[in-house]
């Protein structure tokens, strides 16, 4: 079964730099989510998108931008790349029908992101 | 104070032990709630949801405490593949709004 695919899988940067993150959901999936996770860290909630649409914010940087195209495919864009940035970026997709009955998220494979 | 909180481990047990994992959440109108399980610099997968009655998936069993706020994670005959980080997850509202995890327990099975 087609999962959620995430690229780059892996991405070294300056600081000061710019990185884009792409993230392709699950089929039929409605809504995607973007998730950070630093090492040894919990996964931190940055950003979500029904239907195209924001539809929830979390610990998003001002630095950080997100959108969702008419093909449901996301990026994260991140502006003057800091330090602290280097982390797995997760991207979870989900159907809002499904979400009902199992409550599930499903996640990409993560791409590092590694900030010199 | 963090909104779901875990005992971070690690957990060292010989295989065939039985491990309980223990979880608090903060906000008491939660709706939903789950165990997933990461290995280490992989994604995170759903193990098991988490229901008032409790439920039980072979050889692991959750369990809610709504009055306590508060979940657990049974694993009964641990296996060496069992070896990964446990990360207790919440909804708090309904619908397709973002999971809160945990900071995750992390658990080594040693032969």
């Amino acid at each position: 079964a087609a999962g959620v695919i995430q690229s780059p899988r892996h991405l070294i940067k300056e600081k000061r730099e710019t990185a884009t993150l792409k993230c392709y959901p699950i089929p039929r999936h409605d809504t995607v989510y973007w998730y950070q996770q630093g090492p040894g860290q919990d996964p931190q909630f940055l950003i979500s998108f029904y239907e195209k649409m924001q539809s929830d914010k979390g610990s998003i940087p001002d630095r950080f931008s997100a959108q969702q195209f008419s093909d449901y495919h996301s990026e994260l864009n991140m502006s003057s790349l800091e330090l602290g940035d280097s982390a797995l970026y997760f991207c979870a997709s989900s159907n809002i029908r499904d979400r009902k009955y199992t409550g599930e998220l499903f996640f990409g494979e993560g791409s590092r992101l590694t900030v010199l | 104070r963090k909104e779901v909180e875990q005992d971070p481990g690690p957990f060292n047990v010989p295989e065939g032990a039985t491990v309980a994992f223990n979880c608090t959440y903060s906000n008491s109108a939660s709706q939903s709630f789950f165990w997933y399980r990461q290995d280490c610099r992989k994604e995170p997968k759903l193990l098991m949801s988490v229901y008032s009655s409790g439920n039980e998936d072979g050889r692991f069993t959750a369990q809610l405490n709504r009055a306590s706020q508060y979940i657990s994670l049974l694993i009964r005959d641990s296996k060496l593949s069992d070896s990964a980080t446990y990360l207790c997850v919440v909804n708090f509202l309904s619908g397709n709004t973002p999971l809160v995890f945990g900071k995750g327990t992390r658990l080594s099975v040693i032969a």
